[in-house]
């Protein structure tokens, strides 16, 4: 069974940058792709990024683009996601998720508990 | 950029039937995924490619694409299904090529 813990809530300052991690257990880590969603206050769910550890190669929707990072440890089966020049805006709950193969395309068969980011003055 | 439009909120009583609908242009084409997400807590996959359960899911929990429209279905709804339901889909030419629905709130009367 494969299980996503991730970090505790956060409080950040506008301009500030946040980490947040995602440690993956059962399974094979390095074949994983993990995504990473966010979902503001009350609003729906939005892709930001993902990475795929066996080869290191990360993705990035064009919003986040220069602004996100997401990196990934082998040795500890743990992803991160950084966000930096935070904005009110960002606030919200970020998750990270197990993407897996679909019949077309792909889709989200785990995910972590959810870590809020609170970014305020 | 591809978009998903669902119905805000969907009611229903217990015991009947509650059908949760996922417009996109020429959505038939592509793979169907559903969460189901109750307040405070990560989505759940409650369905993938259109139809399939994964293991845990209620047989209650069927899916269909057809066309610019797939669709949710939950039998015999019990009050637990109460949630907010998302689908989502891949597609190569958006950014993100993640896309998730507007969510629907399904009210349990």
């Amino acid at each position: 069974q494969v299980q996503l813990v991730q970090s505790g809530a956060e409080v950040k300052k506008p301009g500030s940058s946040v980490k947040v991690s995602c440690k993956a257990s059962g399974g094979t880590f390095s074949s994983y792709t993990i995504s990473w969603v966010r979902q503001a206050p009350g609003q729906g769910l939005e892709w930001m990024g993902r990475i795929i550890p066996i080869l290191g190669i990360a993705n990035y929707a064009q919003k986040f683009q220069g602004r996100v990072t997401i990196t990934a440890d082998k040795s500890t089966s743990t992803a991160y996601m950084e966000l930096s020049s935070l904005r009110s805006e960002d606030t919200a709950v970020y998750y990270c998720a197990r993407e897996v193969p679909a019949a077309i395309g792909y889709y989200f068969d785990y995910w972590g508990q959810g870590t809020l980011v609170t970014v305020s003055s | 950029s591809y978009v998903l439009t669902q119905p805000p909120s969907v009611s229903v009583a217990p015991g009947q039937t509650a059908r949760i609908t996922c417009g996109g242009n020429n959505i038939g084409s592509k793979s169907v995924h559903w969460y189901q997400q109750k307040p405070g807590q990560a989505p759940v996959l409650v369905v993938y490619d259109d139809s399939d359960r994964p293991s845990g899911i209620p047989e209650r929990f069927s899916g269909s694409n057809s066309g610019n429209t797939a669709t949710l279905t939950i039998s015999r709804v019990e009050a637990g299904d109460e949630a907010d339901y998302y689908c989502q889909v891949w597609d190569s030419s958006s950014d993100p090529n993640y896309v998730f629905g507007t969510g629907t709130k399904v009210t349990v009367l």
